[in-house]
């Protein structure tokens, strides 16, 4: 079965620095998904990627498939508190489009004012 | 549009008793997914639905979980009965065909 590893689990850094968190599949993705989560709260879509190579931006958030479509990373430009939070990929199944996705297991993000 | 809206936000429950979590999908979506976290295992999809009907139930920890859809709109979850070990945040999440995933803000559980 397809799993999703993300890198770092946890991370810490200063107000305005840059940061980049990682997920690896261990099979082509046809669908990758990254979601932010607050403590205590539901998943916001943050961005979907598809293409090999794509890539796209949300104000200081960059997130990239890479052109074999089993890596992606998130970065952060320019970090600021309101962007802590658990960050969590997720995957369409190498089925397909199947509606059901499978996620890492986050990455918790400190950002120290 | 409201969302994808669950209730209760928080339910505390001792063990033994019958829990029902209930979601209410975003209008025009056709897949529900019921999903759990945990720090342990992470985020684990439990069962969905495509169009009223379930697909799969694979992930569905065992007999004491059950999932319906009565209608288009709505779901519930039920565990009964309940167990220290199900304490967890529950999550429904709904698309349309696959895409635009949208998930509701959750249902802490905590079984005492």
């Amino acid at each position: 079965s397809q799993e999703l590893e993300q890198s770092p689990q946890s991370l810490i850094v200063q107000e305005g620095k840059n940061l980049t968190i990682n997920c690896t599949s261990s099979k082509t993705l046809y669908g990758l998904y990254w979601y932010k989560q607050k403590y205590g709260e539901g998943l916001i879509f943050l961005m979907m990627l598809q293409k090999g190579g794509e890539e796209k931006s949300h104000e200081k958030i960059t997130a990239k498939l890479d052109e074999k479509k089993q890596q992606s990373s998130l970065h952060i430009t320019a970090s600021q508190p309101s962007h802590a939070g658990i960050y969590l990929c997720g995957a369409d199944p190498p089925s397909g489009n199947t509606g059901k996705l499978i996620f890492g297991q986050g990455t918790t993000l400190q950002v120290k004012p | 549009d409201a969302g994808v809206i669950q209730s209760p936000r928080h339910e505390v429950t001792e063990m033994g008793q019958e829990v029902t979590l209930r979601c209410k999908l975003i209008s025009g979506h056709n897949s529900l997914f019921w999903y759990r976290q945990t720090m342990m295992r992470g985020l684990e999809l439990l069962i969905y639905f495509n169009n009223n009907v379930p697909i799969d139930d694979s992930g569905m920890p065992e007999d004491r979980f059950s999932a319906k859809m009565p209608n288009a709109s709505f779901s519930t979850l039920k565990i009964q009965p309940s167990e220290p070990r199900d304490s967890a945040v529950y999550f429904c999440a709904s698309s349309f065909r696959g895409r635009g995933y949208t998930f509701g803000s959750g249902t802490r559980l905590t079984v005492v």
